[in-house]
């Protein structure tokens, strides 16, 4: 059980808007800054979005952020073949002094 | 430009040890906190544990505090994970990652990970 808590999936078709939510608490998303990683089949992750909503450099930016409250979300505008991948949440948690990923969210391109 | 590599893993009996190492080059090595995140076979990322920029502060996962320790040398431009008390639950590909100063615990830079299997 994370303790951010992602959907476990999630799908669109090509051009389509698509979001995945990430859940947490005040002691992590409430109080810090979100990040987002992609990992694509057999690669390691890569940083997508950093501070809740600033693009990673050399990043798409039909990929975008937000954050309120305890809850963040990333979308991805114009989904394309190549968005097919993993993605994740990831906060600094203060009471656990830990970094906290969520579960991650498998996108697919129908 | 930011390459880290991984190297150390393989195939270690239950309760033996293991210490995985990461070289870093391509950016002030001194100056940023290194992350290992590892992802067990077909499962989600699980963080491990970091080292500040001047080894003076390390924090743990729940899963791996009392059986792991991070160290660094700076001089080498090195970051290690010393894995005692192996359990089979430990099997997963061990990935080193940067966090730059500021970063807001961003890890912007990965290695390409190198696999554990704890196996008798």
């Amino acid at each position: 059980q994370s303790v951010l808590t992602q959907p476990p999936s999630a799908s669109g078709t090509p051009g389509q808007r698509v979001t995945i939510s990430c859940s947490g608490r005040s002691s992590n998303v409430g109080g810090r800054p979100v990040n987002w990683y992609q990992q694509l089949p057999g690669r390691a992750p890569k940083l997508l979005i950093h501070n809740s909503d600033k693009l990673s450099s050399g990043v798409s930016d039909r990929f975008s952020a937000s954050k309120s409250g305890t809850s963040a979300s990333l979308a991805i505008n114009g989904l394309q073949s190549e968005d097919e991948a993993v993605y994740y949440c990831a906060v600094w948690d203060d009471s656990l002094k830990a970094v906290v990923f969520g579960g991650g969210t498998r996108l697919t391109v129908l | 430009q930011v390459q880290l590599v991984e190297s150390g893993g393989g195939v270690v009996q239950p309760g033996k040890s293991l210490r995985l190492s990461c070289a870093a080059s391509g950016f002030t090595f001194r100056t940023d906190a290194m992350h290992w995140v590892r992802q067990a076979p077909g499962r989600g990322l699980e963080w491990v544990g970091f080292i500040w920029y001047d080894g003076s502060e390390k924090e743990y996962g729940e899963s791996v505090k009392g059986r792991f320790t991070i160290s660094r040398d700076n001089s080498k431009n090195m970051v290690y994970l010393q894995m005692n008390s192996l359990r089979g639950e430990d099997t997963a590909v061990y990935y080193c990652a940067r966090d730059p100063a500021g970063s807001g615990w961003a890890l912007d830079s990965w290695g390409q990970g190198t696999l554990v299997t704890v196996s008798s």
